[in-house]
């Protein structure tokens, strides 16, 4: 069964640091791998998403992941926090498991900046 | 103005009432998918559905059913609220298989079960 798994709960960064949120997955196949993000009392935002080619993707809001296969990871990254980042991250793949295209979210990491 | 709307965004019912939570999208996405969102357990599946008449459960589907009529509605039902059905529930849809399967989501609807 495809899964992913956020290992941490919580991480905190200095505003103007370098963020990392971490994601490892396990599928059968070839990996589709999704970010989003969710902001107090709102719906989830999709970031950004891997389906193939190049290991670096780049997303909404500066964000990028990076893919890594023999890690089995895809993490997500930002060169500088803002304090506008912090919010509820979740990582996702897909899921074709009977036929029909599904999500398989994370447990969701919640990311604090601190000015 | 066109997206993914859910009503009501709050409501508050006592257990064995039968709760109705609306989902409604613009874009004529083929797919539609009903989530919960508990402390802890992220987000799981309840029902989806890949297109009008077509539904199939999801990972915790006791407890709700779904219908799908017309391609832009995908209301779910609660047929006798628990305590345990107090939660957030999203809405989302995508267009389908392949390099359109991002998903796009509902702002949520609050549900309180007395």
């Amino acid at each position: 069964a495809q899964s992913v798994a956020q290992p941490e709960d919580q991480v905190n960064v200095a505003e103007g640091n370098p963020l990392t949120v971490k994601c490892t997955y396990s599928v059968s196949g070839n990996p589709y791998l999704f970010w989003y993000v969710q902001y107090p009392n709102r719906g989830l935002q999709f970031l950004l998403k891997y389906i193939t080619g190049d290991n670096l993707v780049k997303g909404s809001y500066g964000f990028e992941a990076e893919f890594n296969k023999s890690q089995t990871s895809f993490h997500l990254k930002k060169p500088s926090a803002l304090v506008s980042d912090s919010a509820l991250y979740f990582c996702a793949v897909r899921d074709l498991s009977g036929g029909y295209n599904k999500l398989i979210f994370g447990a969701g990491t919640r990311l604090a900046v601190h000015p | 103005d066109a997206g993914i709307t859910q009503s009501p965004r709050y409501k508050i019912t006592e257990t064995g009432r039968q709760v109705t939570l609306m989902c409604h999208q613009t874009w004529s996405h083929s797919y539609m998918f009903w989530y919960r969102q508990d402390l802890g357990h992220g987000l799981r599946l309840i029902y989806y559905s890949a297109a009008a008449d077509i539904t199939d459960k999801g990972e915790v589907p006791d407890g709700y059913v779904v219908s799908r009529s017309k391609t832009e509605n995908f209301p779910l039902t609660l047929e006798s609220a628990t305590r345990s059905q107090t939660s957030v529930y999203f809405c989302a849809s995508s267009e389908g298989l392949g390099n359109t399967d991002t998903q796009y989501f509902g702002p949520g609807t609050r549900l309180t079960v007395l």
